[in-house]
């Protein structure tokens, strides 16, 4: 069954402090991988997105790492700041057709 | 362009009442997915066209749930008769080519649905 865990479910952290949120899927087989931030009350943003190839790919302060063999990505958030409060979703698509397999999110509130 | 355009931003409705979900997606974008945010199993994908045409409705919950996308500018979301249920957050997204290629998908702000 095609699935993606994301954990934790939530996490406060002091700003300018580090996190790392982690994914795993089951999803076979395997397209891509996004991250999305959702910042309450708004539709989700776009972070990454990686393919089977990619390792590693950075936006700012946000690195997401895939290790396509033992299917789990990280997203790191470097020195957090008060608006990286927020829900953040791992994405994961097959390559046959489009379908999307969601992760039920990580909530993130950064505290001062 | 404005982005992905949701209207509206909030309904509440009475239970057996037909609700209307409007979105506009961004110029010139092939693919529109309709999605459904609760709380208990956060975002799930209801129904998703390419060039107008709906290529996947296995989302959609059952037959009070209806999608059409008249042209390339325009699609709707109806639910009739809504139930108390189906109080959730609609999204409406749109991408410039096939979500398996890699294509980042743009959303809307969303529409609160609330049926009493």
């Amino acid at each position: 069954k095609n699935q993606v865990e994301q954990s934790p479910q939530s996490l406060i952290i002091l700003e300018g402090k580090n996190c790392t949120l982690q994914c795993n899927y089951t999803v076979s087989p395997f397209s891509n991988l996004r991250w999305y931030k959702q910042d309450t009350g708004r539709g989700p943003v776009s972070l990454t997105i990686m393919t089977f190839s990619e390792n590693t790919k950075s936006n700012g302060r946000y690195t997401a790492t895939l290790d396509a063999d033992t299917k789990q990505s990280s997203l790191h958030i470097t020195a957090s700041q008060l608006s990286d409060s927020a829900s953040y979703i791992c994405v994961v698509s097959g390559n046959t057709g489009n379908q999307f397999y969601f992760g039920t999110g990580t909530s993130l509130t950064v505290i001062p | 362009d404005a982005g992905v355009i949701q209207s509206p931003r909030h309904e509440v409705t009475e239970m057996g009442q037909e609700v209307t979900l409007r979105c506009k997606p961004i110029s010139g974008h092939d693919y529109l997915f309709w999605y459904r945010q609760t709380m208990m199993r956060g975002l799930e994908l209801l129904i998703y066209f390419n060039n107008n045409v709906p290529i996947d409705d296995s989302g959609m919950p059952e037959d009070r749930f209806s999608a059409k996308m008249p042209n390339a500018s325009f699609s709707t979301l109806k639910i009739q008769p809504s139930e108390p249920r189906d109080s959730a957050v609609y999204f409406c997204a749109s991408s410039l080519a096939a979500p398996a290629l890699g294509a980042e998908a743009f959303f809307g702000q969303g529409t609160r649905l609330t049926v009493v």
